[in-house]
């Protein structure tokens, strides 16, 4: 059974430049949630998609967007790319039941360098 | 104030001792309450979950959760060199919208 897996693993781009993230979730998962990771920091909430559409969004400009698939795999979008955008990007999975919480696995990350 | 606050540390134990994470948060709302461990260049792993006021045993980790006092912590017993990671403190805000702390590096002295 593959876990989440995330494309590509390392990705170098230079400032306005736009980059594309692809994320496809653990078997049997529908949700996926979208993260910022920058060097020393606690992974921040982009946003999340389920059925397709967005479901919740963090305090992220509108460059950043995404899409889900009908098979749930997933896009992340970053238009005009800013020097500040370096970062570890990490992609969750979960399937959500409407219980408390529903655990989210992570993807291994893809790194996006901006120069 | 931010939203989930914890010590960025490092923190350093022997081998053998029990390590100590702490971990605050601001909003009162909130109801589910985690602990995942990150090691370097990695991504983060779930070790513990917690939602009601009290200790959560999951063999050598304690989650211990006081919603009065807006604060979460992490024991880590007989604490391993494996130990030796970044321990992120996370907050559910519905729907699954996790909110993490910046983390605590936790060193292990063998």
């Amino acid at each position: 059974d593959a876990g989440v897996t995330q494309s590509p693993t390392h990705l170098i781009k230079t400032r306005g430049q736009q980059v594309t993230l692809r994320c496809s979730p653990k078997s049997g998962h529908d949700t996926v949630s979208w993260y910022q990771q920058a060097l020393g920091q606690g992974p921040q909430f982009i946003f999340q998609y389920y059925e397709e559409e967005e479901r919740q969004r963090g305090n992220f400009p509108d460059r950043f967007s995404g899409h889900q698939f009908p098979n749930y795999s997933s896009e992340l979008n970053v238009n005009a790319l800013l020097l500040g955008d370096s970062a570890l990007y990490l992609c969750a999975s979960s399937f959500s039941t409407g219980v408390r919480y529903n655990e989210q696995f992570f993807g291994p990350g893809t790194r996006l360098t901006v120069l | 104030q931010k939203e989930v606050e914890q010590n960025s540390g490092p923190l350093s134990v022997p081998e053998g001792a029990i390590a100590s994470l702490n971990c605050t948060y601001s909003d009162r709302g909130s109801q589910s309450f985690f602990w995942y461990r990150q090691y370097s260049g990695k991504s983060p792993e779930l070790i513990m979950f917690i939602y009601s006021n009290g200790d959560k045993e999951d063999g050598r980790f304690t989650a211990q959760l006081n919603k009065a006092s807006q604060y979460v912590s992490l024991l880590i017993r007989d604490s391993q060199p494996s130990d030796s990671a970044t321990y992120l403190c996370a907050v559910n805000r519905g729907a699954d919208k996790i909110i993490f702390g910046k983390g605590t590096r936790l060193h292990i002295l063998p």
